[in-house]
């Protein structure tokens, strides 16, 4: 299995430009995390879906974050306008029966 | 509010020496994780404890779970400069929410640095 795959691996952009980052989970699996990990704050879960619908979104940040998983296999995170302040590792995770979640590669994002 | 507490935070250690990492918790809880995290790199599943009383055993590595205390401890045995890393405990709710999984919880992590 080729795990959860990311994309991109690092993302350079300017305040005020809209970001997306992606991610696959791993097959099978029925829930996916995206998460923040940042010096300052640590590892924050900021939205998680359970068979593609979103289920807690609590920790999105603000109304310039958005999460969409439209089939199985594929899950976007948005954020829009992006802020100096976002500038952090997003991690995506899944899991299935077990309840053990599986990271994926991350995206370190720097906003400029 | 679900908090989670790490300490110590920061570790340096001679090779061979024994050392034991707590984590506690703040909310009834019957289900925690650990991962590990090398320098610029993801989170690496290390042990999932799911019932009181749980003991998990990897090489030097064991992890054990009290949920009457809201205590979770890793312990190394025998370190090795390979150990070298930050640990991170973790815990959802996912035994209160119908059993399905949860996101977690994250302590802040104990940066681990094992000398020759």
């Amino acid at each position: 299995d080729a795990g959860v795959i990311q994309s991109p691996r690092h993302e350079v952009t300017e305040m005020g430009q809209e970001v997306t980052l992606r991610c696959k989970p791993i097959s099978g699996h029925d829930y996916l995390f995206w998460y923040r990990q940042t010096m300052m704050r640590g590892l924050e879960l900021l939205i998680y879906f359970n068979n593609n619908v979103p289920i807690d979104d609590s920790g999105m940040p603000e109304d310039r974050f958005s999460a969409k998983m439209p089939n199985a296999s594929f899950s976007t995170l948005k954020i829009q306008p992006s802020e100096p302040r976002d500038s952090a590792v997003y991690f995506c995770a899944s899991t299935g029966a077990s309840n053990e979640q599986f990271f994926g590669p991350g995206t370190r994002l720097t906003v400029l | 509010e679900l908090k989670v507490e790490q300490n110590p935070l920061f570790l340096s250690m001679q090779e061979g020496k024994n050392y034991t990492i707590y984590c506690n918790y703040s909310t009834t809880s019957d289900r925690l994780y650990w991962y590990r995290q090398d320098p610029g790199k993801s989170l690496e599943s290390l042990f999932v404890l799911l019932s009181n009383g749980a003991v998990k055993q990897e090489g030097r590595l064991m992890a054990s779970l009290d949920t009457k205390a809201r205590l979770s401890t890793l312990h190394i045995t025998a370190a090795v400069h390979d150990l070298s890393a930050t640990y991170f405990c973790a815990v959802d709710m996912s035994s209160f929410s119908g059993g399905g999984a949860d996101g977690l919880t994250f302590g802040k992590g104990t940066h681990l640095i094992i000398q020759p």
